[in-house]
């Protein structure tokens, strides 16, 4: 089974400030690697998909990076509703989650 | 546009079995390249993937979990369903059903349907 290392587990920024948050493979997914946001009491949501695509409807201050083992996610200017729980998941070998990131505002 | 929702049981047993359904629409999972999962989450834990099911009928499941897990369709239904036999406490958790896009990230969930499992 492939492991999905997030880092770090909480993350506090302020509003308007870059927040980047890393992704680690504990072997290759190539470029099959997807994040999603969740709020409390939702279901998550896709922001990424092939490591770096925006999802439909996705604003452009969310951008991903990487390939192979090491993966980040950036949101360029954190707004108010960006606060939430960050999750990044592989789908090159079965499915893996990982544990995730919590963006907290600081 | 695309739905998801889950239905079944918010209270099992020990050694029960779970069956959840997963009722969609705006996709048929009749057509090339389709394909449903089912997603848990144990209250404030992380995501775990469970199962799929493709549009041919191919089906993946979680190594871990795989014993203990069906997955079916019905088609004409636009139904998914998910069978969890021998239910223990640490199976509490939201269960979701989700369309997959491409080849393995789910773009559309549902709500999610919270099940406790306790004597």
């Amino acid at each position: 089974e492939i492991v999905m290392t997030q880092s770090p587990a909480t993350l506090s920024v302020s509003p308007g400030e870059r927040a980047t948050l890393s992704c680690r493979a504990s072997q290759s997914v190539s470029s099959n690697l997807a994040w999603y946001q969740q709020k409390p009491g939702q279901a998550p949501r896709l922001l990424i998909y092939g490591a770096s695509t925006r999802a439909t409807g996705i604003p452009a201050r969310f951008s991903g990076s990487g390939s192979g083992t090491e993966f980040t996610l950036t949101i360029s200017s954190l707004q108010s509703e960006d606060f939430a729980v960050y999750y990044c998941q592989q789908y090159n070998n079965w499915i893996t989650f990982g544990q995730g990131t919590r963006l907290e505002i600081k | 546009q695309i739905t998801l929702k889950e239905s079944g049981p918010t209270l099992v047993k020990p050694t029960q079995t779970l069956t959840l359904t997963c009722t969609f629409s705006g996709f048929s999972l009749s057509t090339s390249g389709v394909g449903v999962g089912w997603i848990r989450q144990p209250p404030g834990k992380a995501l775990e993937w469970l199962a799929l099911i493709y549009w041919d009928d191919d089906k993946r499941y979680s190594p871990s979990l795989k014993s203990r897990l069906t997955i079916t369709k019905d088609t004409s239904k636009n139904q998914v369903v998910l069978t969890m036999t021998n239910m223990d406490p640490v199976d509490t958790a939201t269960y979701y059903c989700a369309h997959l896009l491409g080849r393995g990230a789910f773009d559309i969930w549902g709500q999610g349907t919270m099940v406790t499992v306790s004597s």
